[in-house]
């Protein structure tokens, strides 16, 4: 089974500071998905990586592939309260032929201004 | 160009009832999966449906159960409801099937069960 453990599964900081999130696993994943998404909503779509060693940038969000593609992380530089939200990581599984992603437990990070 | 369309947003029912949730894709997208979202198991992947075909499923019993039309649209049916089938139920479209296509999620049908 795999599996994708994310972590800190809490975060709180303070406005302007800098922040990463891992998401980890013994398995090897085709793609990685990192989500944004706040109460009551549905998970909004942030980045995809694909390739090992891949890094992604989006405004002050910096994406992390693993070489191995086992692996993932986020960054935020300067974090702002509209960072505030529940991170998820999903991958897909290289022996999936299908489009179904497992789920990291997810991130909760709150910004206080 | 609309998003992932679920209906309805919430809902509550007793235990032992039956419910139906309906989820329209982005227009174009022909592949819909199903999760549900619990604050003890995060995400959980229900059913994935392309071309009318479920491709894959869950490990959910089979009171939990889906289906897509011709048009993508897709439903998924909970009967003899429990009290832990609350959740936050998500739908999930998609452009094709297969690996490395991003899925992209509707705000979800919140399901109380009392």
């Amino acid at each position: 089974t795999q599996l994708l453990e994310q972590s800190p599964q809490f975060l709180s900081i303070q406005e302007g500071e800098n922040l990463t999130v891992y998401c980890n696993s013994s398995s090897v994943f085709s793609s990685l998905q990192w989500y944004r998404q706040e109460p009551g909503e549905g998970p909004v779509l942030l980045v995809t990586v694909v390739t090992g060693g891949e890094v992604k940038k989006l405004k002050r969000l910096t994406f992390q592939f693993g070489d191995a593609r086992k692996d993932s992380s986020l960054h935020i530089t300067a974090a702002q309260p509209g960072d505030t939200g529940l991170y998820l990581c999903a991958g897909e599984g290289v022996t999936s032929n299908t489009g179904k992603l497992i789920f990291g437990q997810g991130t909760t990070l709150q910004v206080k201004p | 160009k609309a998003g992932v369309t679920q209906t309805p947003r919430y809902l509550i029912k007793t235990r032992g009832q039956q419910v139906t949730l309906s989820c329209s894709p982005i227009s174009g997208h022909r592949s819909v999966s199903w999760y549900q979202q619990t604050p003890g198991q995060g995400l959980q992947f229900l059913f994935e449906y392309f071309s009318e075909t479920q491709r894959n499923k869950g490990n959910f019993p089979g009171r939990f159960s889906g289906r897509q039309f011709s048009n993508s649209r897709s439903e998924m049916n909970v009967s003899t409801l429990e009290l832990g089938d609350s959740a936050l139920y998500l739908c999930a479209s998609s452009l094709g099937y297969g690996r490395n296509t991003e899925a992209f999620f509707g705000q979800g049908t919140r399901l109380t069960v009392v």
